[in-house]
């Protein structure tokens, strides 16, 4: 059982759609990140988002922290090309060492 | 300049084989990671080293030893291969404790075991 669920597994779109990834789980996280990872490399983070009900903006991508700090969702406007890939949600647990928990990704496909 | 850098990119070898990979971050962090992710894409911690101490150990086969000679490297050594063993293993580094431990990884070495 995964501490983060991600939804959809896949999406794929055409250029100039919007698109939302969710990210959820059952535990509190005392940060949440979001990475991108494209074939053949490492993921790179996006954002990191710490305090509940937080939004914040990367050009066109919009991240929102749930109230109860459980939760995340990613907003893409007018997709590109050039977003497509892997998207990564990862909370930080809050023992000590402020482990990193993956959910399993979101597989986003934008077509010209 | 490259920032965190795996070497070899690809690895394909024998089961029963043995085999390392290396990993070097230039960023100054204090802790470094190794991650395994499957064939589902699924990014799962292994092992994680605080200048050079190791904090955390994940349910691996101890086929799998890790070691860190000084706190920007971190090498992992693989003995027996198996099968299962094929996967993209990353490296990654990170400010350290106290920090939201945002991860800086490496390119990704693909092992191919036949």
């Amino acid at each position: 059982t995964q501490l983060l669920e991600q939804s959809p597994q896949f999406l794929s779109i055409q250029e100039g759609e919007n698109l939302t990834v969710y990210c959820n789980s059952s535990s509190v996280f005392s940060s949440l990140q979001w990475y991108r990872q494209e074939p053949g490399e490492g993921p790179v983070l996006l954002v990191t988002v710490v305090t509940g009900g937080e939004v914040k903006k990367l050009k066109r991508l919009t991240f929102q922290f749930g109230d109860a700090r459980k939760d995340s969702s990613l907003h893409i406007t007018a997709a590109q090309p050039g977003d497509t890939g892997l998207y990564l949600c990862a909370g930080v647990t809050t023992d000590s060492w402020g482990k990193l928990q993956f959910g399993a990704g979101t597989q986003v496909v934008v077509t010209p | 300049d490259t920032a965190v850098s795996q070497t070899p990119k690809y690895l394909v070898t024998q089961m029963g084989n043995d085999k390392s990979i290396k990993c070097e971050q230039n960023l100054g962090h204090d802790t470094m990671y190794w991650y395994k992710q499957d064939s589902k894409k699924f990014l799962k911690i292994m092992f994680s080293y605080n200048n050079k101490e190791l904090i955390i150990n994940e349910t691996v086969p101890n086929r799998f030893s890790p070691k860190s000679p000084d706190k920007a490297h971190l090498n992992l050594h693989i003995n027996s291969l198996e099968l299962g063993d094929s996967a993209v293993y990353f490296c990654a580094s990170s400010p350290g404790r106290g920090t939201h431990n945002e991860q800086f990884f490496g390119p990704g070495t693909r092992l191919t075991v036949l």
